[in-house]
């Protein structure tokens, strides 16, 4: 089975544009979960979506914002990008199972660098 | 949040078991602890996860204390390919998603 994908892989933008990265996740998984990592803050949660619906959400400002189509495929947006939006951001799939959420599986993660 | 406690650093000679401690005294009964690792710039690697019971896999094995408060994750033969941070997490069915990761443990395994 292929893995999670996570398009591109390296992105450079300036402060005050916006961005769209996309996961995909692994066939059959419809829960995706996006995740930020910095060396200052470490890895934090930025939300979660299962059949098109978020249903948890991390501290973020509304400037990050997500989306999930009806083949499970996630976006995550960030608009007017600051520079400490600087960060590897991650996706994670996992199959939706009773209290074993918690096995995801991550992508190999987007490097977003903002100027 | 939930959080856990680990050792900040590790060390380990390649060939030998690996013991990783963690501490997670405010684990409610329905929670679950996983195990996470990351070697540098890739994404988080899944490893195992147990709620009571010991658990083994192909990678590791978990021991999970009898009042849930603690377990230790064991590389049975660690590799320099085990070089990386490792993340002890707990979550239950109510996390939608959420895992909490705090610092880990910086496993280094030496020749």
């Amino acid at each position: 089975k292929a893995g999670v994908t996570q398009t591109p892989r390296y992105l450079i933008k300036t402060r005050g544009q916006q961005v769209t990265l996309s996961c995909s996740p692994i066939s059959g998984h419809r829960s995706v979960s996006w995740y930020q990592q910095t060396p200052g803050q470490g890895l934090q949660f930025l939300f979660e979506y299962f059949s098109e619906t978020q249903r948890n959400k991390g501290n973020f400002p509304g400037r990050f914002s997500g989306r999930q189509f009806s083949n499970s495929r996630s976006e995550m947006n960030v608009s007017t990008l600051e520079l400490g939006d600087s960060a590897l951001y991650l996706c994670a799939s996992s199959l939706v199972a009773g209290g074993q959420q918690g096995t995801q599986y991550f992508g190999p993660g987007t490097r977003l660098l903002v100027l | 949040d939930a959080k856990t406690t680990q050792p900040t650093s590790m060390d380990c000679a390649e060939g030998r078991a690996a013991n990783l401690p963690c501490n997670h005294s405010t684990i409610s009964g329905n929670e679950y602890v996983y195990w996470y690792r990351q070697i540098h710039s890739q994404g988080p690697q899944y490893i195992i996860h147990g709620l009571k019971n010991n658990e083994t896999n192909e990678m590791a094995s978990l021991i999970i204390t009898e009042d849930r408060k603690s377990s230790t994750l064991i590389l049975p033969h660690a590799t320099l390919r085990d070089t990386a941070v490792y993340y002890c997490i707990y979550a239950g069915g109510t996390s939608y998603g959420k895992l909490t990761f705090g610092q880990g443990t910086i496993l280094t395994v030496h020749p």
